[in-house]
């Protein structure tokens, strides 16, 4: 069972465009958001993650929008660059009173063209 | 450096044999994940360790798997009898104790196991 939905598999997009990767959950205990950079042969690294009390977060070309009620969030890159080409994954976490528990998306992977 | 490192950073090996794959997490961080990532897949979570607690093994897919974190801070993934569907990246994260406010995992740069 896939806990967080993410879309499209792959994307391609020109330099300078915008870049939007959708992700999609079912619980809503979830109470972190948190999107993931990857680039080959390297481990994910985070991007920029948002709670559900607030609808943006914007960290330079990258915003995450947040929809509680429709249980969506999505990461837009704005200005795309070809150095943006990488996998993207989006998360949802749940903090338990012991830790958190991460649950992923499976990827996104982006190819912006010079 | 002070990120997440795991060994070795490849690892071929033949089918039935065991394999041990290593995760050193950043100091001070009590917890630790592993996951599994197949070729051009998501992530897969496979287990948790929080401080003394029991590990969450719910992720495990099969009992090959196993998991240890000693002394709270070193983890050893073993995989025994290895199948070739066992052929995968295999990352280990990190992050800060409960209770505080970075919920930031950090990935290690992962093991690359395949088997023969």
């Amino acid at each position: 069972q896939q806990q967080v939905k993410q879309s499209p598999q792959s994307l391609i997009v020109q330099k300078g465009g915008i870049s939007i990767i959708n992700c999609a959950y079912e619980n809503t205990a979830f109470d972190y958001f948190p999107w993931y950079q990857q680039f080959p042969g390297k481990g994910p690294a985070l991007l920029i993650a948002i709670r559900p009390d607030v609808s943006e977060k914007k960290e330079g070309r990258f915003t995450i929008s947040f929809n509680k009620s429709a249980k969506q969030f999505s990461l837009h890159i704005m200005d795309s660059q070809p150095g943006d080409s990488a996998t993207y994954f989006c998360a949802a976490s749940i903090v338990f009173y012991t830790g958190n528990q991460f649950y992923f998306g499976t990827g996104t992977s982006l190819t912006v063209i010079p | 450096g002070a990120g997440v490192s795991q060994s070795p950073s490849n690892k071929v090996t033949e089918k039935g044999k065991d394999v041990e794959l290593r995760c050193d997490p950043i100091s001070g961080h009590t917890a630790l994940y592993w996951y599994r990532q197949s070729l051009g897949q998501g992530l897969e979570f496979l287990i948790y360790f929080q401080g003394n607690s029991a590990p969450d093994k719910s992720g495990l897919p099969s009992d090959r798997f196993s998991a240890e974190r000693t002394g709270g801070s070193v983890s050893t993934l073993t995989i025994q009898r290895t199948q070739q569907e066992d052929s995968a990246v295999y990352l280990c994260a990190s992050s800060e104790p409960a209770g505080t406010n970075s919920y930031e995992q950090y990935f290690g740069p992962g093991t690359r196991l395949t088997v023969t």
